[in-house]
């Protein structure tokens, strides 16, 4: 089993619609979850981390996360093609000590329709 | 504020050769970390420094090393070089750690594209 699992994708939403990206991890001491965006070719950029069980919302994004469940989640609502890149999911896993460690997902790359 | 600053961008290295990626930040953060991307394969964690001085390996440490003179410099060292070390190499940086935090954040550099022939 992975560390941090994301369905590769490719993920396909029309404009306007909403994108749901999800991610799976097998550490239940994890911590910490982030969710990153990448376009191609660029590097990785933050867009959100939550800690907390719950919803945490910022303008279109929203991160769910739950605990139980091993599984945090990225909502972004009204999606438009500037969104189209690929997203990746970190985890600071319960077991990796010193240094504030992420062990990432293989990303989800998410394609937004005319 | 540059932020993560990496060169070079581009290099294309013969089998044996050595070379050294240069990262360096200004945000006076105190973690710095070398991941490597392949294709498809998401980010694997080389290593690592909670400070000056200090440097621990992560995932992927074999055919590389590191040192950390000083807390803005975190340069890779490649000794060696072999086909599979052909990836696109990010440096980060973070504040620090504790309670879960914007402190854990992490800072990339625009990335280190790196072909060994």
């Amino acid at each position: 089993q992975k560390e941090v699992e994301q369905n590769s994708g490719p993920l396909s939403v029309p404009e306007g619609a909403i994108a749901s990206l999800n991610c799976t991890y097998s550490d239940r001491g994890s911590q910490s979850f982030f969710w990153y965006r990448q376009y191609s070719g660029k590097s990785p950029e933050l867009i959100m981390f939550i800690y907390s069980n719950g919803d945490k919302e910022d303008g279109r994004f929203t991160a769910q996360l739950n605990k139980a469940s091993q599984y945090v989640s990225l909502l972004i609502r009204d999606s438009q093609p500037s969104d189209s890149a690929t997203y990746l999911c970190a985890v600071k896993l319960g077991l990796t000590g010193g240094g504030n460690k992420l062990t990432f997902g293989t990303g989800t790359q998410l394609k937004v329709e005319l | 504020n540059a932020g993560v600053t990496q060169t070079p961008k581009f290099r294309i290295l013969k089998i044996g050769q050595s070379m050294t990626l240069q990262c360096t930040q200004d945000m006076n953060h105190n973690y710095m970390y070398w991941y490597r991307q392949d294709p498809g394969m998401g980010l694997k964690l080389i290593y690592y420094s909670v400070g000056a001085g200090i440097t621990d390996k992560g995932e992927v440490p074999n055919g590389y090393n590191v040192s950390r003179s000083t807390t803005e410099d975190f340069p890779l060292r490649l000794e060696l070089a072999a086909p599979s070390q052909t990836s696109v190499y990010f440096c980060a940086s973070s504040l620090g750690q504790g309670i879960p935090s914007g402190a854990n954040v992490l800072t990339f550099g625009a990335g280190s594209r790196l072909t060994v022939l």
